[in-house]
């Protein structure tokens, strides 16, 4: 049972250019989402988040927006570099009353490469 | 470096084994998680401890088991040891929740041969 899926295994554009990254979800008790990016050989490094309670986060090139109604989420890099060439991870969790435990469920990752 | 050290990065084990990973977290997080990546799939949740208590389980066999220690270090087990078992493993901590996200290690590569 795949909560969280990254339809789009991989991803290519132009230097400059605008890339966009999908996610889907499942579950409607998920109330925070969270981007990684990932290097080869690297651990995941948290990129952006949004919470439930609002549909869109910026945070310099990056910007995530959420429709709640259509269980989904994006990615916006803009404009993009080839240093964006990494693997994309998006990562849901839910609220459990009083014992949040702050367990993240990640999609399949999306790989994006940013060619010059 | 991210502050989550793993040990060991490579491992290189036989079927029926068993290995213990390593995970020491950043300094002041009390919350570690375990995360499985294997081939084309996304980082599947294992397990969570926080402050020394196992607080959340994801689909983790029953031939692995965790722990946290007293000083936050934690460890996991892997033992009886199959092919499918290859994968990477990651290490994360937090503060607390993690709902601000987590600090990942590089991760543990296993082979099982």
């Amino acid at each position: 049972d795949q909560q969280v899926k990254q339809n789009s295994p991989s991803l290519s554009v132009q230097e400059g250019r605008i890339s966009i990254l999908n996610c889907d979800y499942t579950n409607s008790m998920f109330d925070y989402f969270l981007w990684y990016k990932k290097y080869p050989a690297e651990g995941p490094t948290f990129l952006i988040s949004i919470s439930s309670i609002k549909d869109k986060n910026e945070d310099g090139r990056f910007t995530v927006f959420l429709n709640k109604s259509a269980k989904h989420l994006s990615l916006h890099i803009v404009p993009s570099q080839p240093g964006d060439s990494a693997v994309y991870f998006c990562a849901a969790s839910a609220t459990f009353g009083s014992s949040n435990t702050g367990k993240l469920i990640f999609g399949q990752g999306t790989t994006l490469q940013v060619k010059p | 470096d991210s502050g989550v050290t793993q040990t060991p990065k490579h491992l290189i084990t036989a079927t029926g084994q068993r290995v213990t990973l390593r995970c020491s977290p950043r300094s002041g997080d009390l919350s570690v998680y375990w995360y499985q990546q294997s081939l084309d799939q996304g980082l599947q949740f294992l397990i969570q401890y926080y402050n020394g208590e196992e607080r959340a389980k994801g689909n983790i066999l029953e031939r692995f088991s965790a722990q946290q220690f007293p000083d936050l270090h934690s460890e996991l087990n892997l033992s009886s040891l199959e092919l499918g078992d290859s994968a990477l493993y990651f290490c994360a901590s937090s503060v607390g929740s993690g709902r601000g996200g987590y600090t990942f290690g590089s991760g543990t590569r296993l082979t099982v041969v």
